[in-house]
């Protein structure tokens, strides 16, 4: 069945530091990827998507590109911030009518000043 | 603002109660959504429903049953509950169709005692 690998945390950066986390996924058709994050005490939010090879999806400086040849959707961010420390959900859908979406285990993102 | 709505932010309830959380939003989608979310094992889907009426079983219902009597409202039933459904349940709704991401709730932690 479908399913979604993401790196195991906490990752642990300091302030301004590069990000990557990284997802790979196993899916048949051509499912389309998203990015969710979770801040402390509340629900997920998307943060970004890719609904077809190659696509690179951004948001808040946050960016990921769908590379189907490696079936991955690695998420990437120049220079982290304290307030994204949250954990992030990397999430692939079924590709059915009903929508449904797969999600990884999710990383947890820890930044100090 | 588009929102998804849970009744309950905290509920506590003993073990072999039957407890109800209930989901609402006001965006008019086709699907709704029930997680669940632990530690080290991420979000599990326990059931959705395409419509007013239709569910269908997710990854994990066993314990659980679902209502959708209207297209807003989507409610999980804990039947009987038990302390291995201490979790915290999420709910999501979205249109139909693959490249929509699902807006969350804020989710509700349940402790059975």
């Amino acid at each position: 069945g479908d399913s979604v690998t993401q790196m195991e945390g906490p990752v642990t950066l300091s302030e301004e530091a590069f990000l990557t986390i990284n997802c790979t996924y196993t899916a048949t058709g051509y499912p389309s990827l998203f990015w969710y994050v979770q801040y402390p005490g509340e629900g997920l939010q998307l943060l970004l998507k890719a609904t077809k090879a190659d696509d690179k999806g951004s948001n808040k400086g946050f960016e990921a590109t769908y590379r189907k040849e490696t079936t991955s959707f690695h998420l990437e961010k120049g220079s982290v911030q304290v307030s994204d420390s949250a954990v992030y959900f990397c999430a692939l859908s079924k590709g059915s009518g009903y929508s449904t979406l797969t999600f990884g285990k999710g990383t947890m993102l820890l930044v100090s000043p | 603002d588009v929102k998804v709505t849970q009744s309950s932010r905290y509920l506590v309830k003993r073990t072999g109660e039957k407890v109800f959380l209930e989901c609402v939003q006001d965006m008019d989608h086709e699907n709704m959504f029930w997680y669940r979310q632990d530690p080290g094992l991420g979000l599990r889907l326990i059931y959705f429903s395409y419509d007013v009426k239709m569910k269908e079983k997710g990854d994990i219902p066993e314990g659980y049953s679902v209502s959708r009597e209207k297209k807003e409202r989507f409610s999980l039933i804990l039947e009987s509950a038990s302390t291995n459904q201490t979790s915290m349940y999420l709910c999501a709704s979205t249109s139909s169709g693959r490249d929509y991401g699902y807006t969350f709730g804020s989710g509700t932690r349940l402790t059975v005692v």
